[in-house]
């Protein structure tokens, strides 16, 4: 059973700083990886879909990187900005086309 | 396109009354994913459909719980009879716009069983 682990649950830093977000997952038999945003009270938004052939993806600040080998996904975000606080969700699609999620990351960014 | 859609945003029942939620995903996409989020135990599925059958309900909690697809612009989620502990926000998503995988969620509707 694919499951997905994201570290850290939480994390602070003042704006400006570079930060990273780690997404491990158990079954690396994986067809897509997908990074999501969610404010407090709100659904989920689609940050940056990596498909299992590609190694990263870049969406402005953003840039996710996928080693399916090791399992591991990685969200980067450059010179954070206090608009950028929201929990950060990844989810591995699995060849059945179901999403299994992380727990999410918290992040705060202080102005 | 109007993105997935919901209904109700908020729903407060009593304890045993029947619930209906609602959704209407995106046109085009062929799979549809019913989620569960509560702070104890993050996104759970519930269940997803592709192609308007049912492919996965192991994560329905109980018999309590049923879905349907009748077509493909919608689906229900029902729970009968509710209960406090159903309480949580519920997400729609769909996805497989052919050549691509990415899911796109609805803003989820509250429910709040007392």
């Amino acid at each position: 059973k694919q499951e997905v682990t994201q570290i850290p649950a939480a994390l602070s830093v003042p704006e400006g700083e570079n930060l990273v977000l780690n997404c491990s997952f158990t079954d690396s038999a994986i067809y897509n990886l997908q990074w999501f945003r969610q404010d407090p009270g709100k659904g989920l938004t689609s940050l940056l879909l990596i498909q299992s052939s590609q190694r990263e993806q870049t969406s402005g600040r953003l840039n996710a990187s996928l080693d399916k080998s090791s399992g591991r996904s990685t969200l980067y975000i450059a010179a954070s900005q206090p608009g950028d606080s929201a929990t950060y969700l990844c989810a591995v699609i699995n060849y059945g086309q179901n999403f299994v999620f992380g727990p999410g990351t918290r992040l705060s960014v202080l102005p | 396109d109007a993105g997935v859609i919901q209904s109700p945003r908020h729903e407060v029942t009593e304890m045993g009354q029947e619930v209906t939620l609602r959704c209407k995903p995106i046109s085009g996409h062929n799979s549809l994913f019913w989620y569960r989020q509560t702070m104890m135990r993050g996104l759970e599925l519930l269940i997803y459909f592709n192609n308007n059958v049912p492919i996965d309900d192991s994560g329905m909690p109980e018999d309590r719980f049923s879905a349907k697809m009748p077509n493909a612009s919608f689906s229900t989620l029902k729970i009968q009879p509710s209960e406090p502990r159903d309480s949580a926000v519920y997400f729609c998503a769909s996805s497989f716009r052919p050549g691509s995988t990415e899911a796109f969620f609805g803003q989820g509707t509250r429910l709040t069983v007392v």
